[in-house]
């Protein structure tokens, strides 16, 4: 089955970096795009970007454009988030979830990993 | 940017239908996507492209999507049911290419 283990996550002063890693399973990574979505304490869910299968095309929430970068790793099954120039209202809990083919929706979540700046 | 709005609430008694609406501009045009989220997990796809289940979800979960706003359905309520409901939807229009509604808390009595 679909099993994606986020990892990465932490505490960083505002200004600071860190980059978030999904790791992949049970399903052909290369085929799907994939996201990341994150959810602060106590309040809904925000998209914040999105790859597609190959790397090919990357999109961005205003809120995030250029500070954060996605990417990924067909070889080793592996999605990445580069986050740069942290603020406050970045802290929540980072979701990895991957694309329901066709759908424009989310069909798999990994656990999450927290972020607190 | 499109918004989605949902009731921060609803209560419902064992055995009987929950509602949940999400309200939006023309959703009827949309494909809706509905989550279900239980403290400290990840959120659960139940209902995508307005009323298509994915496998293992129960036929108790139903979606409809007409005009501006589109509903979840919960039939015979179980106490596992009680979760937080999220809509969400596809726009180019706005700064999130994927939206989602602000969620409610469904209660079970």
């Amino acid at each position: 089955q679909v099993q994606l283990v986020e990892s990465g996550g932490g505490v960083v002063h505002p200004g600071g970096s860190l980059r978030l890693s999904c790791a992949a399973s049970g399903f052909t990574f290369s085929s799907y795009g994939m996201h990341w979505v994150r959810q602060a304490p106590g309040k809904g869910l925000e998209w914040v970007t999105f790859i597609r299968y190959d790397g090919g095309n990357k999109y961005y929430a205003d809120s995030v454009k250029g500070r954060f970068f996605i990417s990924r790793d067909n070889s080793k099954n592996t999605l990445h988030l580069q986050m740069n120039s942290l603020r406050p209202e970045d802290t929540a809990l980072y979701f990895c979830a991957k694309e329901m083919m066709n759908y424009l929706t989310f069909d798999s979540w990994g656990q999450g990993t927290p972020v607190t700046v | 940017s499109y918004v989605l709005t949902q009731p921060p609430s609803v209560s419902v008694a064992p055995g009987q239908t929950a509602r949940v609406t999400c309200g939006g501009d023309n959703i009827g045009s949309k494909s809706v996507h509905w989550y279900q989220q239980k403290p400290g997990q990840a959120p659960v796809l139940v209902v995508f492209d307005d009323d298509d289940r994915p496998s293992g979800i129960p036929e108790r979960f139903s979606g409809s999507n007409s005009g501006n706003t589109a509903t979840l359905t919960i039939s015979r309520v179980e106490a596992g049911d009680e979760a937080d409901y999220y809509c969400q939807v596809w726009d180019t229009s706005g700064d999130h290419l994927y939206v989602f509604g602000s969620g409610t808390k469904v209660t079970v009595l």
